[in-house]
């Protein structure tokens, strides 16, 4: 069965620190790997995503790395700030159809 | 834009009754919608892909006639959890996919199913 992969499952980090989440996926239909962040009682939202055309994409203080040959991609949050404490979901693609195959999730607390 | 939301956003039922779950895509015509479910702690747990006007593709090991799912219109899809158990307590969350990019999946804000 298609996995994806994702560590830590939980991270504390200061105020102004780095976030780094890390992603491993198996073959996929499609090279596409967003990430979602969730609060508590809310759904994902989707945070950024990357398309297989470029090797980084930043947006604001979220960037996401990826290594094709590697089959990883990794979430970088700088300047980490207390909001951003919540959940944080990979994911890839499944091997066929437009479904999404998510990791099991980190839970991220950032402390003042 | 690309808003979904869901309603209810929380309900609580008697074992065996059903309970009808709605997502709308408020400002895209969503194509594909997609939903699932949550436990607390843990990862989104895939249940079904329905597509406007066809019949919805469920995953291995989900019930699809317990868990019934209506995809009517380019804007709306039902979910019904028929004879509801407490074992179906749940969070319920949908997703929608706009056409020029399928695999941007865009989550409403989930339905918090409590079954007594």
């Amino acid at each position: 069965q298609q996995q994806v992969k994702q560590s830590p499952q939980s991270l504390i980090v200061q105020k102004g620190g780095i976030s780094i989440i890390n992603c491993a996926y198996e073959n996929t239909a499609f090279d596409y790997f967003p990430w979602y962040q969730q609060f508590p009682g809310k759904g994902p939202a989707l945070l950024i995503a990357i398309r297989p055309d470029v090797s980084e994409k930043k947006e604001g203080r979220f960037t996401i790395s990826f290594n094709k040959s590697a089959k990883q991609f990794s979430l970088h949050i700088m300047d980490s700030q207390p909001g951003d404490s919540a959940t944080y979901f990979c994911a890839a693609p499944k091997n066929s159809g437009y479904a999404l195959n998510f990791g099991k999730g980190t839970s991220l607390l950032v402390t003042p | 834009g690309a808003v979904v939301s869901q309603h209810p956003s929380w309900v609580i039922c008697k074992s065996g009754t059903s309970v009808k779950i709605e997502c709308r895509s408020l400002d895209f015509q969503a194509t594909t919608m997609f939903w699932y479910r949550q436990f607390p702690k843990q990862s989104l747990m895939l249940m079904a892909t329905s597509n406007e006007g066809s019949k919805a593709t469920y995953e291995q090991g989900v019930e699809k006639d317990k868990f019934l799912i209506n995809h009517a219109s380019l804007t709306l899809s039902t979910l019904t959890v028929t004879s509801a158990h407490p074992e179906d307590s749940s969070f319920y969350i949908c997703s929608a996919s706009t056409g020029g990019a399928a695999y941007e999946q865009y989550f409403g804000p989930g339905t918090r199913l409590t079954v007594t």
